[in-house]
């Protein structure tokens, strides 16, 4: 069964740094490209990044380029994505998922990411 | 960047009736490879988004055949045949053709 717990959210000041952690298990995670996800509470899903199975490569969605960076281990079969610069507009509930056939078919549960004074 | 709008964005509906939700594209969502990578999901209150559809029409194991999508080039439906309790949730529509790009969501009640 195809698993993805995500960890490492929690109060952040404006201008702090976190990183966000997504272990995986159940498949072969070092042969898939990987995503970041974010929600903001009660509001829709934006994606925000991708890295490739290797991890020599990743993308960004504009809003976040140079403040987001996602990464992986291999060895770990896990995923995470640092962020500083941290703003308000960045509280957001943050999901990796797993791509396939063009879309996610697999989520972690999210962690809850509240940056405020 | 691709836009998508769905439609409507709050459906009430009577149990064991017919619900119908609209994507539209700003840009046509054919990949260079033929297919076109338009998902469903479905996100019921306090879970993680659930795919339901991928490449326009086909379901997700598991998936009830109640829900079914269709559409081409820059419009897309899906459609629940009969509306169970259990549907009540947001559904977005999200295209994988070119980059990402998630719908607003429609937020499905029970009338």
């Amino acid at each position: 069964e195809v698993q993805l717990v995500e960890s490492g959210g929690g109060l952040v000041h404006p201008g702090g740094s976190l990183r966000l952690s997504c272990t995986a298990s159940g498949f072969t995670f070092n042969i898939y490209y990987m995503h970041w996800v974010r929600q903001v509470p009660g509001k829709g899903l934006v994606w925000v990044a991708r890295i490739s199975p290797d991890g020599s490569s990743a993308i960004y969605a504009e809003s976040v380029k140079g403040r987001l960076t996602i990464s992986r281990d291999n060895n770990k079969n896990t995923l995470y994505l640092q962020m500083n610069s941290l703003r308000a507009d960045d509280t957001a509930v943050y999901y990796c998922a797993r791509p396939l056939y063009g879309g996610f078919d697999s989520w972690g549960q999210g962690t809850l990411v509240t940056v405020s004074s | 960047d691709i836009v998508l709008t769905q439609s409507p964005l709050s459906l009430p509906v009577t149990l064991g009736q017919p619900a119908s939700i609209s994507c539209r594209s700003s840009q046509g969502l054919v990949h260079s490879d033929g297919n076109t990578y338009l998902n469903w999901f479905q996100q019921r209150p306090g879970q993680s988004p659930r795919r339901l559809i991928y490449k326009v029409s086909i379901r997700e194991s598991g998936v009830p055949d109640r829900f079914s999508g269709s559409g081409s080039g820059t419009d897309f439906t899906l459609k629940i045949s009969r509306v169970e309790a259990e549907d009540v949730g947001v559904y977005y529509c999200m295209q994988g053709t070119r980059l990402y790009n998630f719908g607003q969501g429609t937020k499905l009640e029970i009338k």
